[in-house]
Order: C-alpha cells, then structure tokens, then sequence
C-alpha cells in the first residue's frame, strides 16, 4: 500500500476542547481511509472510515473530513475528554495489499 | 468472539534464546498478520497469510524471524537467536479482507536483554 504520512507526532489539548489530527497521503487514487485508535496496552482498534466519494463522515463525537484536492484527512474530536488520549493511525486502505501504519500522532488529554 | 488472542503478554528472554509468540485469530477471518511497534519505527507489517498461506513475507527483518499458520485457529512468530534490537511490541491481527476490518489483539511485549 501507499504509506501515509502524519503533520503532527504529537498533539496536547485541554479537555473540553476540540482536536484535530492531521493525515496527508500520495496516491491520488486512493479511495478509502480508515482511521485507528491505539490506547496504552492495547492494539489499534477501528474509529471511523472514509470513502473517496464522501468529504466528511460523522461518527460519535468524532467527524472526519477528506479533502482529494490536497490528498489529506483529518480527524476531528469534539469536547475531548481524558479517555480519548492514545495514538491515532490514518490508514489507506485502497488497492488489495495490507494496510500500512505511519508512526501515528500522540494525542494527551489535559485534565 | 473472545477476540484475537495473543500470548504470552509479556516475554523477557536473554539474548541468543529462541522465542515464540503465538496468535488465535477470529473464527472465519482469513487473514491473519503479524505487526512489530516500536518508537522509531512505528507498526511495521512483518508477514501475514490468506487461508493459512503465508502471502507476503517481505517485512520479515531476517532469517531469524520465521512465521507459521498451521491451521485456521493458530499462528506462530518465532525469532531464533533473538537480540536485544528484537525488542518490540508485536501485534497480531485477523480480517476478513486484506485492506480492513482488522481486529489486533492486546500484543507481546518481548524484551530481549
């Protein structure tokens, strides 16, 4: 698969407030991302997915937006709360080949 | 479903000692993979098998590392002398498809000293 690249390795946010974790990824033909939350001791588990004919999908809490034109996603949490702090992947799931991980962005929850 | 099932959790081995890290996949997923996490290099896909045929090796470090899928309910990852630099979390996963529906399980973390 494509590898995918991540702005930010890690991002703090007080809680109560919004976050917003950035993907950028290569190949223009990709045209599905899933995006993964890994919490200490845990493996990543499955958060929302995106298709390449969406620009946004809403899950809990969670929205995430697809913008093809400029090859990057983002991943938005409202009112971010201490359990929400782990590791984030951006997977692109296209083509037929296993998925490929970056190193993921930290994300702290300030109490 | 119990989940994918890793174990053992933890695995602390001296240098030079074979090790053995053993994975139970989903009942009816068809893919199984192996993943290594570390902080420098992130999660890392080592090998994984489609209806127990290992399909794509090419992550596999070296010669010392070797996986097996006897069966639809069992994978082994063997490391045969480890080293310290095998030092890693090591994740398996099962799906139904190669591209998503992953389901990871709870890792070993191995330290080799």
């Amino acid at each position: 698969g494509e590898s995918v690249g991540l702005h930010l390795p890690t991002l703090s946010v007080q809680e109560g407030d919004n976050s917003i974790i950035n993907c950028a990824y290569s190949n223009s033909a990709s045209d599905y991302f899933i995006w993964y939350k890994q919490e200490s001791g845990k493996g990543p588990q499955f958060i929302i997915d995106i298709r390449s004919n969406m620009d946004k999908r809403q899950g809990q809490r969670v929205t995430v937006l697809l913008n093809k034109t400029v090859k990057h996603l983002s991943l938005q949490i409202a009112a971010t709360q201490p359990g929400d702090s782990a590791v984030y992947f951006c997977a692109d799931c296209s083509g037929n080949t296993p998925l490929v991980f970056g190193k993921g962005t930290r994300l702290s929850v300030i109490a | 479903d119990a989940g994918v099932i890793q174990s053992p959790r933890h695995e602390v081995t001296e240098m030079g000692q074979e090790v053995t890290l053993r994975c139970k996949p989903i009942s009816g997923h068809d893919y199984l993979f192996w993943y290594r996490q570390t902080m420098m290099r992130g999660l890392e896909l080592l090998i994984y098998f489609n209806n127990n045929v290992p399909i794509d090796d090419s992550g596999m470090p070296e010669d010392r590392f070797s996986a097996k899928m006897p069966n639809a309910s069992f994978s082994t990852l063997k490391i045969q002398p480890s080293e310290p630099r095998d030092s890693a979390v090591y994740f398996c996963a099962s799906s139904f498809d190669s591209r998503y529906g992953y389901t990871f399980g709870s890792g070993t973390r191995l330290t080799v000293v």
